[in-house]
């Protein structure tokens, strides 16, 4: 079955470390996303990439980094800078550029500090 | 710029009541809107979407949502709530040219359901 798998489901960070979440799609995507849940504040934009080896900041990018090396894959690294990385983290992907088609997510990762 | 408004951010009703969940939307464009769904500890789930091809939009788990220009509003709703509709709900939009590759969320609403 197709869809987007993110890994690990729980990562715990230690002060002054970086940490890559993984999210891979086999939907043949083209466009993919992520997201940052806390509670009470809904879903906001960290990164989305349109195209392999293109990508955009979101609305809260400070403190994380990208890369879309391949079409299936894109990783999410929340660097030191980041100084309240505790939250729910959501990888999501899109077939196309059109505002009507909707975006289809993976499971999460829930990243915690040590 | 788009944006969503989800007024309530907690719902609660009795099994088998109706079930309604309410969303305002502010665009520039005619927007595409989206409900999703979202069980503890898991991803969202898309319920239905709007696309401008019908004002009455239904949708899985026997959700629909009616799109009201006027009102600018696109409310969720289930005429008999079930247990397993116990979870939170989204609305997002997405809109024009500039923001068709991005959507925009509001904040939530937990739905509860009492037996």
């Amino acid at each position: 079955d197709g869809g987007i798998t993110q890994s690990p489901k729980y990562l715990f960070r230690k002060e002054g470390q970086n940490v890559t979440l993984s999210c891979e799609q086999n939907l043949n995507h083209d466009a993919m996303y992520w997201y940052r849940q806390d509670p009470g504040q809904g879903l906001r934009l960290i990164y989305y990439s349109q195209i392999v080896n293109d990508f955009q900041k979101g609305d809260i990018a400070e403190g994380y980094s990208v890369s879309r090396e391949k079409k299936e894959s894109f990783p999410l690294t929340v660097t030191s800078a980041q100084k309240n990385p505790t939250a729910f983290y959501l990888c999501a992907s899109r077939l196309g550029q059109g505002g009507n088609q909707p975006q289809h997510f993976g499971d999460g990762t829930r990243l915690s500090i040590l | 710029a788009q944006s969503v408004t989800q007024l309530g951010s907690h719902v609660s009703v009795s099994e088998g009541a109706l079930v309604l969940l309410r969303c305002n939307y502010s665009s520039s464009v005619p927007p595409y809107l989206f409900w999703y769904v979202q069980y503890p500890n898991q991803g969202l789930q898309l319920l239905l979407k709007y696309t401008s091809a019908a004002t009455l939009v239904k949708g899985i788990n026997g959700f629909e949502a009616e799109f009201k220009k006027s009102e600018t509003s696109f409310h969720l709703t289930k005429p008999s709530a079930h247990m397993s509709d116990a979870a939170e709900y989204f609305c997002a939009v997405s809109a024009g040219i500039q923001g068709a590759q991005k959507l925009v969320f509001g904040q939530g609403t937990r739905l509860t359901i009492n037996p």
